[in-house]
């Protein structure tokens, strides 16, 4: 079975310092690589999505993820975060046999606090 | 645009009582369906999903049972409400296909009292 590792469970940086979350994964198939932010109060969110290509992945709000396959992870990172990314952050994994409803795996996530 | 659905926001519910949880999906046909719950700390777990009408697969043995009755509907329920039901419920929907991305619903926080 997959699983998904989140390191960091809270980190607290302040404003304009650089951002990396670790996310490791377990599992030897194909695999779809997702980030969710879930803000104080909202939805759960999509960040960015891997699915193939560039390993490099751009999402919203000037976050990337890099997928590096020989090390299992998927890392999120921001060159500057700002007090409005507070919130918390979920690596999750999707894995499964084509066809099926694909079931994601999530890590326990990081809280990040950002100080003004 | 699709738009998720779920309520009530918030449920306080005594020990014991029965629980209904509904999940709609707005602006697409024949969805994948899910349920999570989510435990501080511990991320989502996935409890049930659903890729048609009558069709639910359960990922977790548990005092909660999933009912899909129409195509955009998704109904969590249970008999009998154990404390160790307390949780945040997320309802999610993805485009059946491969590979597919989730979108999550707004979530019901339960209480057991």
């Amino acid at each position: 079975a997959q699983s998904v590792s989140q390191h960091n469970h809270h980190v607290i940086l302040s404003e304009a310092a650089s951002l990396e979350l670790g996310c490791n994964y377990s599992y030897g198939g194909t695999v779809n690589l997702f980030w969710y932010v879930q803000y104080p109060g909202q939805h759960l969110q999509l960040l960015l999505k891997y699915f193939s290509g560039d390993p490099l992945v751009k999402g919203i709000k000037g976050f990337e993820a890099e997928f590096i396959k020989s090390k299992f992870s998927f890392n999120l990172r921001k060159p500057s975060v700002q007090w409005s990314d507070t919130a918390e952050y979920f690596c999750a994994v999707n894995a499964g046999p084509s066809g099926s409803a694909r079931q994601l795996t999530f890590g326990s996530g990081t809280q990040l606090t950002v100080l003004p | 645009s699709q738009t998720i659905h779920q309520w009530p926001a918030t449920l306080v519910q005594p020990v014991g009582s029965p629980l209904s949880l509904e999940c709609t999906v707005e602006g697409t046909s024949n969805p994948n369906l899910y349920w999570y719950r989510q435990a501080a700390g511990r991320g989502l777990q996935l409890l049930f999903y659903s890729v048609g009408i009558g069709q639910i697969s359960s990922e977790v043995p548990q005092n909660l049972s999933a009912s899909r009755p129409q195509d955009r509907q998704f109904i969590l329920s249970s008999k009998k409400l154990l404390l160790s039901d307390s949780g945040f419920y997320l309802c999610a929907w993805s485009v059946a296909g491969v590979p597919d991305t989730q979108y999550f619903g707004p979530g019901t926080r339960l209480t057991v009292l």
